[in-house]
């Protein structure tokens, strides 16, 4: 079965920008995690999302927002972008809210803030 | 939030070697999660193992989990230099919530 994939691969964008990612989960799971990696932070917890509605939050301002589909495909938003939001986006999968297998990650989306 | 803790930061050996690496964690746990993560890719899921035991195998990994020292340990035998990269353990809490991340350990494994 295909994995967990995420779109764009790369992305460049202007400060002041707005960008959208977008993340298919495995067929069948309804739970969708978003995480940001930096060399400085580490991986940070974004929000997750589980049958539309957002269940969990990490520590991040406004500007990050996130939705899902009735079809549990997911995107995640930031607005008015920074320098420091370049970063690699990961987004994970999974059956449940606790699964008991793990999550299954896509292969992320590098966003580059100039 | 529950996040795990991972020692060392840094690890280098030789093809052929055994590489462990250990995770703390603080609160309670329904299970913990081990992943690998090559260079700027996504996490692998590699093993979970729950509360309730105390080793588990898969191939030439081997985890343990200790509740009473709130601690886990991955054991990669005979590494090879595709095992390189980092590597997470995830503790995911008893009420539920988040996987938190912590930095990792940066596995070199020289051919």
């Amino acid at each position: 079965k295909a994995g967990v994939t995420q779109t764009p691969r790369y992305l460049i964008k202007t400060r002041g920008q707005q960008v959208t990612l977008s993340c298919s989960p495995i067929s069948g799971h309804r739970s969708v995690s978003w995480y940001q990696q930096t060399p400085g932070q580490g991986l940070q917890f974004l929000f997750e999302y589980f049958s539309e509605t957002q269940r969990n939050k990490g520590n991040f301002p406004g500007r990050f927002s996130g939705r899902q589909f009735s079809n549990s495909r997911s995107e995640m938003n930031v607005s008015t972008l920074e320098l420091g939001d370049s970063a690699l986006y990961l987004c994970a999968s999974s059956l449940e809210l606790q699964p008991n297998y793990g999550y299954t990650f896509g292969s992320g989306t590098r966003l580059t803030v100039v | 939030s529950q996040q795990g803790e991972e020692d060392p930061q840094a690890l280098s050996i030789q093809e052929g070697e055994n590489a462990t690496m250990n995770c703390s964690y603080k609160t309670s746990i329904n299970n913990l999660q081990w992943y690998r993560q090559n260079s700027g890719r996504g996490l692998v899921h590699l093993i979970l193992i729950r509360s309730n035991e105390r080793e588990k195998h898969s191939g030439r990994l081997r985890v343990t989990l200790d509740t009473s020292k709130k601690s886990s340990s991955l054991l990669i035998t005979a590494s090879r230099a595709a095992d390189t990269a980092s590597y997470f353990c995830a503790p995911t809490p008893n009420q539920g919530g988040k996987l938190i991340f912590g930095q990792g350990t940066e596995l070199s494994v020289k051919p």
